[in-house]
């Protein structure tokens, strides 16, 4: 299937530091969603995108869509311990979602 | 309380053995979704369904059978002919009626295959 690409697939950041992972994709995508895994457990659903250059905010979470709608990103403000875990993105397909690598989020007290 | 529960979350089975895995959500969700996700790296579609009696095979059909008999219900068997089953398998349910809806995890089953 068509893929995402994510990067970077780790990072290490001090709490209190800022956290982004990026999204591509080699064609337009329709929409693009994002998940959080915590380790052990499952994807829970964070936000989807649907417009060309859409911003959205939820508390220090910051997700954007490119103009292209070829790439997104997620930025996190001043990282907390509470926001360890991996996260990806998803393009929609219909019914299907194809996922990304996943980035990694270790945040160190 | 909704939701999807799979079961159990840690199964060991021995090489050779099939094993099923279980999913029932109480969404009142059309479709259904596994996955299969090994350490350190993305979740593998493995086979969907959008509708009862119908399912189709995703990026690693190969080894795994389903059935969707129940809308409720969608149970995965992971077969002999599976090289390397020992992985995490997470089941998820989406609503069919328009696309780009938000897909829910199970809690996932842990598969150890001696």
């Amino acid at each position: 299937g068509q893929q995402v690409m994510q990067i970077p697939q780790y990072q290490h950041v001090q709490e209190g530091e800022d956290f982004t992972t990026y999204c591509n994709s080699s064609t337009t995508l329709s929409n693009i969603q994002w998940y959080k895994q915590r380790p052990g457990g499952h994807p829970v659903f964070l936000i989807q995108l649907v417009k060309s250059g859409e911003v959205k905010k939820q508390k220090r979470l910051t997700f954007q869509f490119g103009e292209a709608k070829k790439n997104s990103s997620l930025h996190i403000t001043a990282t907390q311990t509470t926001d360890v875990g991996t996260y990806f993105c998803a393009r929609n397909a219909g019914n299907m979602l194809t996922f990304g690598g996943g980035t990694r989020l270790m945040v160190k007290p | 309380d909704g939701g999807i529960t799979q079961s159990p979350k840690y199964l060991f089975r021995k090489e050779g053995q099939n094993v099923t895995l279980s999913c029932e959500q109480n969404l009142n969700h059309d479709a259904m979704y596994w996955y299969r996700q090994d350490p350190g790296q993305g979740l593998r579609l493995i086979y969907y369904s959008q509708i009862v009696n119908d399912f189709q095979k995703g990026d690693i059909a190969e080894g795994y059978s389903v059935s969707r008999e129940k809308k409720e219900s969608f149970p995965l068997t992971v077969t002999s002919a599976q090289k390397n089953p020992t992985a995490f398998y997470l089941c998820a349910s989406s609503t069919r009626s328009s696309p780009g809806d938000t897909q829910y995890f199970g809690p996932g089953t842990r598969l150890t295959v001696l």
